[in-house]
């Protein structure tokens, strides 16, 4: 059974990096055609998919995001990161790693979120 | 359109049935998946894909796809069941997006 659990700084200053780490544990990294995934969720307020990275290395991102944020995998120590950059008071945030699996057939496709780690809370203040 | 709308709250009287909608274009594509969020926790899936439920999810949820607006109805709700509840699916950009969330209330 995969679980995941996020670390990292929870205070970052604005301007600065927000740098993540999510450890995976219970299953392989790299079997599989799933994805590794971020989701942030401010207080109070809904969810917003950051962006996911594959087995492979592909990754792909939220656009509004895009200039920002990078994901990057190391399967050697199982563990997949988020970094953002230039952050603002607009990034504190409850962030959340997940596996993101899929499934098209029949023309349609369909994913989820799951599992997901208890989630860690950064915020960006001076 | 990447946007999926879902309506802020609704309540439903313990034991009855309650729909919750989520719209968007994509949704004639894709499916969507429902979370279930209560305060302080992770979400959790309750249906993904036509109408999947993961074990250990109670048979009263259930969704559905009609155009471009999914719906995950509660049969008979409890009072474990006041939560938010959000959809996600794939947009026409093959990103992913979430609704703005559904709060219910079990009355």
């Amino acid at each position: 059974q995969v679980q995941l659990r996020e670390s990292g700084p929870g205070l970052v200053k604005p301007s600065q990096t927000l740098s993540l780490t999510c450890s995976v544990s219970g299953g392989s990294m790299t079997r599989g055609s799933y994805y590794w995934t971020w989701i942030r969720q401010p207080a109070g307020k809904g969810l917003e998919w950051i962006g996911r990275i594959s087995t492979t290395g592909r990754t792909s991102y939220n656009p509004s995001l895009n200039s920002r944020v990078t994901i990057s995998v190391d399967s050697s120590t199982a563990h997949f990161s988020l970094k953002l950059t230039s952050v603002t008071a607009a990034d504190t945030a409850m962030y959340y790693c997940a596996k993101q699996d899929w499934n098209c057939s029949g023309g349609t496709c369909y994913d989820w979120f799951d599992p997901w780690g208890q989630g860690t809370l950064v915020t960006v203040s001076s | 359109s990447s946007e999926l709308t879902q309506d802020p709250s609704v309540s439903v009287a313990l034991g009855q049935t309650v729909r919750i909608t989520c719209q968007g274009d994509s949704l004639i594509r894709f499916y969507s998946t429902w979370y279930q969020q209560k305060p302080g926790q992770a979400p959790v899936i309750v249906i993904y894909g036509k109408n999947n439920r993961p074990s250990g999810i109670p048979d009263r949820f259930s969704g559905s796809r009609s155009g471009n607006t999914a719906s995950l109805t509660i049969t008979g709700a409890q009072a474990e069941d006041e939560a938010d509840y959000y959809c996600s699916a794939r947009d026409n950009n093959d990103k992913l997006v979430f609704g703005g969330g559904t709060k219910v209330t079990v009355l």
